[in-house]
Parts: C-alpha cells; structure tokens; sequence
C-alpha cells in the first residue's frame, strides 16, 4: 500500500514549456485535488475530483488542466509554464467527500525559468 | 465562500509549556474542520477533526482542538509542547453543503525551544 505517489520530485521548466505532474493513489479514494503550496499563502487548491470523469475548478485553476480516467490516477498539466507557477504542488486524496481526511503525496518541486 | 484564517504566522514556545495554534473559519453550513501537520520537505499529515459531537477532540501525538461554534474557532492545544513538535500547522475546512471543496488555511510555523 503506497499512499499517494507524485512523480516528479523535482522539475526545472523553462517559460512557455508543458508538463504534466502524476499523481496516483492505491486507496481507492474517490476524492482526489491537487494544490499548490507557496510561503505566506498557505495551500491553494487549483483542481478537484469526486470521482473518475468529474473535474473541477479550485480557487486558482488559470494555467492548469486536469483529467480523470480512472481512480486511481490524477494528472495535473502546465500548459505553458510561467515563472508564477513555481511552486511546491501537492497532490491529496481521501475516502469520502470532506469526512474523512486527506492523504498527501511528498509533494513536486517545481521551477519555472 | 468558505476561509480559513491562522493568525498567527509563528508560535514560540517552550519545551514542557502549553501551546496553542489558533484558528478561525467562515462557511456556509456547519463546517468540517481539520488539522495537518507538515515536516520539512514533507506532505501534510493528518492531525485530528471535527465533524459532529463532543465540542473537544484528540488526535494524533497528544493534540487536541477546541471546536467553538460561537466563535467560529477550532484552536490546536497540547498541554506539554516537546522539541519534536517544531513544524508548520495548517487548519482546514470544509461546508457540509454547497460543494466538495476544502479550503487550508496560510499555516502557523510552531517553535518549541529547548
């Protein structure tokens, strides 16, 4: 039992470049978001699922895409990389909707120049 | 909307004294509430939560929190703070309708010192 797994780690992107973060649980948990997490801002949820085929939108969702096809995985997409998207992004899941509580990845270093 | 707000960006505290981080939010509905924990370099970790029920809840390594409905406070509290305890402390909820979002708050930066 893995958790939640994101790869990469770490990941330098020059301006304008595309990406895609993976994020992928083992759980079984219907409920999957991604965050950012920059200093003095605290965590920003950029996109949430309730479940495979459901997406959307969190508090800053500009620049970012998502899919869910399956469960168990939920890929985060730069489009086209900006220097304000490095950031420390977070993928998390959890059993129920907001009863139960979330399980993190280790989290993507990442750095646009 | 739904907020969270930690007003404090760092708690000082002494090993073996009482420490508190405070926490305050604003939902629609009764609220969901919940503290993590973040490690340097590390994903959060689940602390403890509120849903229903008793107003004072235990969690994880002799935390516990304080759900004020009046106050719309839900302060994190351990009787002996330990060295250990250094991290950064986030609060975070969620409305019981109106959708499926949770919302973090900026996170509290605890030192305990020796």
């Amino acid at each position: 039992n893995a958790g939640v797994t994101q790869t990469p780690k770490f990941q330098v992107l020059k301006t304008g470049q595309s990406m895609t973060l993976q994020c992928a649980q083992d759980m079984n948990h219907e409920y999957m978001s991604w965050y950012r997490q920059d200093p003095g801002m605290g965590l920003r949820l950029i996109h949430y699922s309730v479940g495979a085929g459901i997406t959307d939108q969190g508090e800053v969702p500009n620049g970012y895409n998502v899919s869910r096809s399956t469960t168990e995985d939920f890929p985060l997409r730069l489009l086209s990389a900006a220097p304000s998207q490095t950031s420390v992004y977070f993928c998390a899941s959890s059993y129920e909707q907001g009863i139960t509580e979330a399980f993190f990845g280790q989290g993507t270093r990442l750095t646009v120049v | 909307a739904q907020s969270v707000a930690q007003p404090e960006d760092q708690v000082n505290v002494a090993e073996g004294n009482p420490l508190t981080v405070k926490c305050t939010y604003s939902v629609s509905g009764n609220p969901y509430l919940f503290w993590y924990v973040q490690y340097p370099n590390r994903g959060l970790q689940f602390l403890l939560k509120y849903i229903t029920g008793d107003n004072l809840v235990k969690g994880s390594y002799g935390f516990e929190a304080e759900f004020n409905k009046s106050q719309t406070s839900f302060h994190l509290k351990k009787p002996s703070a330990l060295v250990s305890d250094s991290a950064l402390y986030f609060c975070a909820v969620r409305s019981n309708t109106g959708g499926f979002k949770t919302i973090f708050g900026a996170g509290t930066r605890l030192f305990v010192k020796a």
